[in-house]
């Protein structure tokens, strides 16, 4: 099967510019999140979805940064004027409801964003 | 406060061998689920193992074993025989809650050599 599909990989922008990130979670799953990675602040959770609805944004750094997921298979992380402390991994990864109980979370590869 | 506590930054471990991550957690939920994910140097995020708080049992996945000390609230990853292939960051999350809420908190993480 095939896993959560990031795109792009890497991305180097001007400060200012709009950033576009990709990702289409895993057939099935009804869950997806947006995660940043930084060296300060780790990891952290900045919107999730439940079936195309936004659930939680209190993560969104601020007003430059908007998600949306139209359908099942897409979603997209807008970042619009990006600014160089944008900089971070940015992972999405989606998730469905186990028998078990542990609705574990899968990553994507992530997206490598830099603004210079 | 840290939900979360990794307090290796960083270890080596002789290949072969084996090595223990200590996480430590804190929740005043009695229902949550502790993870524990792999980050390689190309950056990918991948899910190892779950323990949820009500299992009795401690999880095992291959090499990769969860020794869970619910009194103590820690959940210490343990891989044995240790490859090369297992230097990367590691890092130790927790779902608090019930099975729907699906916000992880992650720790600082661990990073791993694997010596030859």
């Amino acid at each position: 099967d095939a896993g959560v599909i990031q795109s792009p990989r890497h991305e180097v922008t001007e400060m200012g510019q709009e950033v576009t990130l990709r990702c289409k979670p895993i057939s099935g799953h009804d869950y997806l999140f947006w995660y940043r990675q930084t060296m300060m602040r780790g990891l952290e959770l900045l919107i999730y979805f439940n079936n195309n609805v936004p659930i939680d944004d209190s993560g969104m750094p601020e007003d430059r940064f908007s998600a949306k997921m139209p359908n099942a298979s897409f979603s997209t992380l807008k970042i619009q004027p990006s600014e160089p402390r944008d900089s971070a991994v940015y992972f999405c990864a989606s998730s469905a409801r186990e028998r078990r109980g542990g609705n574990t979370i899968y990553f994507g590869e992530g997206s490598w964003l830099t603004v210079v | 406060a840290q939900k979360i506590t990794q307090t290796q930054p960083g270890m080596f471990v002789q290949e072969k061998e084996a090595v223990t991550l200590d996480c430590t957690y804190d929740t005043s939920d009695q229902s949550y689920g502790l993870f524990w994910y792999k980050q390689p140097s190309s950056g990918e995020m991948i899910f190892l193992i779950y323990q949820g708080s009500y299992d009795e049992q401690n999880a095992t996945e291959g090499r990769y074993s969860l020794n869970f000390q619910k009194a103590r609230k820690s959940a210490n990853l343990v891989i044995s025989a240790s490859q090369l292939g297992d230097s990367a960051m590691y890092f130790c999350a927790m779902r608090e809650g019930p099975s729907n809420d699906y916000k992880l908190s992650f720790g600082a993480g661990t990073t791993v050599t694997v010596r030859a």
